[in-house]
């Protein structure tokens, strides 16, 4: 199976702040890669797809970049409604495998 | 609009079996696979299978092959996940997805709201 690393686990931010979280696969996985925001008691949320597609009715401050082995998601300026856990998904080939998420929490 | 709605919650003993429901609705429930992701207390995300409602063979992750079965009823519209033998490793919240693909590209989205299962004696 495709290991997915992430970094960092967590990260403490403050409102306005620019953020970056990457993900690296064991192996290429072309841009088959998706990031989802999970707020605690709920289920994931779609942010990006396919590495770099806004999913509609995401704010354009997220942005997802990268290809082969390593990704990045970018939170432009963050704002309070971001604070969350984040986690990179490998859509290319099964099993699929999450990283190990990214809690962004309050500075 | 497009919706997942799971089962309520469940307390199992160790060692009983678990079915997890999802129905959809708002779209065309064969044509679109249903993907399975579990969350234990406090942890990640963590794949399971995926079914397509269409029929053939569901694929499981290696971790849960032959403990873990995934069904459809069509004239429901409805997913389900069943899983025997649990121990308390087996608490988590259970949740299924929609996996939309355009070309190579797939993504999973909308998810269930989750279903609390706990294992405990």
């Amino acid at each position: 199976a495709i290991q997915m690393t992430q970094s960092p686990s967590s990260l403490s931010a403050s409102v306005g702040d620019r953020v970056t979280i990457t993900c690296r696969a064991s192996q290429g996985i072309r841009n088959d890669l998706g990031w989802y925001q999970q707020k605690p008691g709920k289920a994931p949320k779609l942010l990006i797809y396919g590495t770099s597609n806004l999913q509609s009715g995401v704010p354009s401050r997220f942005s997802g970049s990268g290809s082969g082995t390593d990704f990045t998601l970018t939170i432009s300026s963050l704002q309070p409604e971001d604070f969350a856990t984040y986690y990179c998904l490998q859509d290319y080939n099964y099993p699929w495998t999450f990283g190990q998420g990214t809690k962004v929490e309050i500075k | 609009q497009v919706q997942l709605v799971q089962s309520g919650a469940e307390v199992k003993k160790p060692g009983a079996s678990l079915k997890v429901s999802c129905k959809a609705s708002g779209y065309s429930f064969t044509n679109y696979y249903i993907h399975w992701v579990r969350q234990a207390p406090g942890q990640g995300l963590e794949w399971m299978g995926i079914i397509n409602p269409s029929g053939g063979n569901p694929t499981y992750s290696e971790k849960f092959q032959g403990r873990v079965t995934m069904t459809r009823d069509t004239s429901t519209s409805t997913v389900y996940m069943e899983m025997s033998s649990l121990t308390s490793e087996d608490t988590a919240v259970y949740y299924c997805a929609r996996r939309d693909v355009v070309g190579s590209t797939a993504w999973l989205d909308p998810w269930g709201q989750g279903t609390l299962v706990t294992v405990s004696s």
